[in-house]
């Protein structure tokens, strides 16, 4: 069953550092996500990405943060500097033409020291 | 703003019991998700509910919607241990995509 992938599934930074999170989604799928999960709360959206641009992004998605797509298959969260407010997990997720479900990701845990 | 509330925060009960997780929420919106997370991993979906009156089953969990009250609730029918997880209900908004969570609810199953 096709699945959606996050690569790394942990990731360690020191504040300040850029980190690159990166998610393959379902091959035929056409809507993307981001959301986030810090430990112990709900998840959170991030930002959604459509016709390669974004389509709708919340408050925490600031000029730290941006999406890319830089070829057919992978989606990419940028975070320019880290904050130590950024510790969190983050997942992926993808939706095809039908939208009805989002398919996530295992998840990165991104650990800002 | 749309916002998406559960209750319980927290859920303790015995094998074998019943009960109900309720998902209320502010807005109008026609699709609701329920989703399971285990410990550290990802969001597995269980249900989506696409229109009002919609009633979905899976084993011991049922699933419901009522669009007009905006509230969804899921059922546990003689809980088991492996079904100790948080459950999350999501509420999608009119116009976009963007899954909004509820505050999830931990329930643990007892032996």
């Amino acid at each position: 069953e096709p699945e959606v992938t996050q690569t790394p599934s942990h990731q360690v930074t020191q504040m300040g550092q850029e980190v690159i999170l990166r998610c393959v989604p379902i091959s035929n799928h056409l809507y993307f996500y981001w959301y986030r999960q810090i430990l112990g709360q709900k998840v959170e959206f991030l930002v959604s990405f459509y016709n390669n641009e974004i389509s709708e992004k919340s408050e925490i998605f600031d000029d730290q943060f941006s999406v890319e797509r830089p070829d057919g298959s992978n989606f990419t969260l940028k975070i320019r500097s880290t904050k130590l407010e950024d510790s969190a997990m983050y997942f992926c997720a993808s939706s095809g033409t039908e939208v009805y479900e989002q398919y996530f990701g295992p998840g990165t845990r991104l650990t800002v020291t | 703003e749309l916002k998406v509330e559960q209750n319980p925060l927290f859920l303790s009960m015995q094998e074998g019991k019943n009960y109900t997780i309720y998902c209320n929420y502010s807005t109008t919106s026609d699709r609701l998700y329920w989703y399971r997370q285990d410990p550290g991993k990802s969001l597995e979906s269980l249900f989506v509910l696409l229109s009002n009156g919609a009633v979905k089953q899976e084993g011991r969990l049922m699933a419901s919607l009522d669009t007009k009250a905006r509230l969804s609730t899921l059922h546990i029918t003689a809980a088991v241990h492996d079904l100790s997880a948080t459950y999350f209900c999501a509420v999608v908004n009119f116009g976009n995509e963007k899954l909004t969570f509820g505050t999830g609810t931990r329930l643990t199953i007892i032996p």
